[in-house]
């Protein structure tokens, strides 16, 4: 099991550009979770999906942060345009279909936006 | 609303010191709790959990006993190492189908050989 992978590990890019982040879940986990960790505001929910459908996206910030998952091996996070205050780590997290399991946890993508 | 709350940290002890970290927790229901830790860089690693009360999660010398009296899922160890220095997260899940953990903010542990 290669656990969830995210990708690209880093980024950095100038403000006013396009971002795209990307999540690959654990083979037959129904849930997937975006969250952001900065040091000012901790570790924050952005969206959740459950097989493959938007369940919460009220942690996303503004109108410039979107997440789609057209099937139930890949997720995107896209932030059109950058700013600087988006830079954070994004994680990405996985979990089966019952809530008693705890989520597993991708490496993270490092944003940096200047 | 349901709640996570951990001791402020950071937490600064000696190699082979006794660990607590607190974490008390305000739910519906019958939650199942868990921590986390994160390492220096990398993502949040299940680290033990309980999923009913009176249960005792375990791993690696950290133990936290499901406590539904007191609301509470304290993390223990009792010998700390060099290596055991990272963040970890309480949190929990409210038993509902399809619903997301709630995380507490995170609690820094540092420990100095």
């Amino acid at each position: 099991d290669a656990g969830v992978i995210q990708s690209p590990r880093h980024e950095v890019t100038e403000m006013g550009q396009e971002v795209t982040l990307r999540c690959k879940p654990i083979s037959g986990h129904n849930s997937l979770f975006w969250y952001r960790q900065t040091m000012m505001r901790g570790l924050e929910l952005l969206i959740y999906f459950n097989n493959n459908v938007p369940i919460d996206d009220s942690g996303m910030p503004e109108d410039r942060f979107s997440a789609k998952m057209p099937n139930a091996s890949f997720s995107t996070l896209k932030i059109q345009p950058s700013e600087p205050r988006d830079s954070a780590v994004y994680f990405c997290a996985s979990r089966p279909g019952t809530e008693n399991y705890g989520y597993t946890f991708g490496s993270g993508t490092r944003l940096t936006v200047v | 609303g349901d709640s996570v709350t951990q001791m402020e940290g950071p937490v600064t002890l000696s190699e082979e010191a006794f660990l607590t970290i607190n974490c008390t927790y305000t739910a519906t229901g019958y939650p199942s709790l868990f921590w986390y830790v994160q390492y220096p860089g990398e993502g949040l690693q299940l680290l033990l959990k309980a999923t009913k009360a009176d249960d005792k999660g375990s791993n690696k010398g950290f133990e936290a006993t499901y406590r539904k009296e007191t609301t509470s899922f304290h993390l223990e160890k009792g010998s700390v190492q060099v290596s055991d220095s990272a963040v970890y997260f309480c949190a929990l899940s409210r038993g509902q189908a399809g619903t997301a953990l709630i995380f507490g903010k995170g609690t820094t542990l540092s420990v100095s050989s």
